[in-house]
């Protein structure tokens, strides 16, 4: 079936590690995104790509970064600059940059401690 | 983006039809009105989106008023399943630029279904 898969579902790391979190999609969806979710909050978009080698920053983008070298694949690092890393994060995609028909995928929960 | 306004938390029961609103007062000609759910834990899920007709699908139907200053989501038989955070979300479509493809989730309607 096609979908998106993050992982892992759980990570840890200690302060001051750089950690990349994976994201593979196999919809053939030329757009990607990545999301931050805190307790109790909604979504803030971190970074997007419209295609292969091209990425744009999103709202919070200070401390991290991403790369797009291939269509299905979408890695976001969370540098030892982010002061507070630890929360849900969301990466999805849509067959085009638009904002509908979103496909999320099931989530990567970061606890840095 | 327009700014959307939601009632923190909903209750329904099983079966029964739920409603929920969402205003957006200030929206804009080109804006769609787009709404996403979320179960605890997972990735938010798309149900539908509209501009100005209402619109329907397998999971939900949505009533626009003609003034498109609000909407509400209408699960027409709700089931314990779509015990969820329901977001209203409110943005063009394909303006191109900075508001293409960034959907601005706030904090939702926490909607929960009992038996």
């Amino acid at each position: 079936d096609g979908g998106i898969t993050q992982s892992p579902k759980y990570l840890f790391r200690k302060e001051g590690q750089n950690v990349t979190l994976s994201c593979e999609q196999n919809l053939n969806h030329d757009a990607m995104y990545w999301y931050r979710q805190d307790p109790g909050q909604g979504l803030r978009l971190i970074y997007y790509s419209q295609i292969v080698n091209d990425f744009q920053k999103g709202d919070i983008a200070e401390g991290y970064s991403v790369s797009r070298e291939k269509k299905e694949s979408f890695p976001l690092t969370v540098t030892s600059a982010q002061k507070n890393p630890t929360a849900f994060y969301l990466c999805a995609s849509s067959i085009r940059l638009t904002n509908y028909g979103y496909t999320f995928g099931s989530g990567t929960r970061l606890t840095v401690v | 983006d327009a700014k959307t306004t939601q009632p923190t938390s909903m209750d329904c029961a099983e079966g029964r039809a739920a409603n929920l609103p969402c205003n957006h007062s200030t929206i804009s000609g080109n804006e769609y009105v787009y709404w996403y759910r979320q179960i605890h834990s997972q990735g938010p899920q798309y149900i539908i989106h509209g501009l100005k007709n209402n619109e329907t699908n397998e999971m939900a139907s949505l009533i626009i008023t003609e003034d498109r200053k609000s909407s509400t989501l209408i699960l027409p038989h709700a089931t314990l399943r779509d015990t969820a955070v329901y977001y209203c979300i409110v943005t063009t479509e394909n303006a191109g630029g900075t508001s293409y493809g960034k959907l601005t989730f706030g904090q939702g309607t926490i909607l929960t279904v009992h038996p």
